[in-house]
């Protein structure tokens, strides 16, 4: 069964810090990991690592992904209370696990003024 | 596109009576998704679909959940008879490719007393 870790489970910090949020995974023939922040609806998509694209970076946000050791990192620069939400990993595989995604539990961050 | 679309947005409801739900996913979106989330168990896949045919119904609690998909713009989901611990938001999802971006509706809050 795929399984997604992530931690810490909640993070609290002041507007500027840089925080860094971890994922670890196990998921049968590794296709792809996707980085979600969801506020109070529903989950929007940030990025989406694969084989052939292991780091990624949009403005302050970016992430890698270590294939070899089953990890991601979700890095956050210069943090910003628009920051505050939910952020969840996912992966996806494939044989039994073909075409679903697994999420983690998520990580709460907290970014005050 | 308007994106996934879930209805209806908030239900309330006594134990014992019949729930459904309902989602339109995005035009050409081949995959679509149901998931459960709650604060203990986090996001859970029920089913999901590839071209209208359920591929992974795993996640399905038990006989009371049902869910189906006339049509490539149409699934519902249903739990019958409803018990309050199937409280919880549920999201509908759809992508594109398999394992891919999922494109989230927002929800349908569920609550049943």
């Amino acid at each position: 069964e795929d399984k997604v870790v992530q931690s810490p489970l909640s993070l609290v910090v002041h507007e500027g810090d840089t925080v860094t949020l971890n994922c670890s995974y196990e998921v049968t023939n590794f296709r792809s990991l996707l980085w979600y922040k969801q506020e109070k609806k529903a989950p929007t998509f940030l990025f989406m690592l694969t084989s052939s694209g292991i780091e990624k970076k949009s403005g302050r946000l970016s992430s890698i992904l270590d294939k070899k050791e089953l990890f991601s990192i979700l890095n956050i620069t210069a943090t910003q209370t628009g920051d505050s939400a939910v952020y969840l990993c996912a992966v996806g595989g494939g044989g039994t696990s073909y075409g679903k995604l697994t999420f983690g539990q998520g990580t709460i961050l907290t970014v005050h003024p | 596109d308007a994106g996934v679309i879930q209805s209806p947005r908030h239900e309330v409801t006594e134990m014992g009576q019949e729930v459904t739900l309902r989602c339109k996913p995005i035009s050409g979106h081949d995959y679509l998704f149901w998931y459960r989330q709650t604060m203990m168990r986090g996001l859970e896949l029920l089913i999901y679909f590839n071209n209208n045919v359920p591929i992974d119904d795993s996640g399905m609690p038990e006989d009371r959940f049902s869910a189906k998909m006339p049509n490539a713009s149409f699934s519902t989901l249903k739990i019958q008879p409803s018990e309050p611990r199937d409280s919880a938001v549920y999201f509908c999802a759809s992508s594109l490719t398999p394992g891919g971006p999922l494109h989230f509706g927002n929800g349908t809050r569920l609550t049943v007393t």
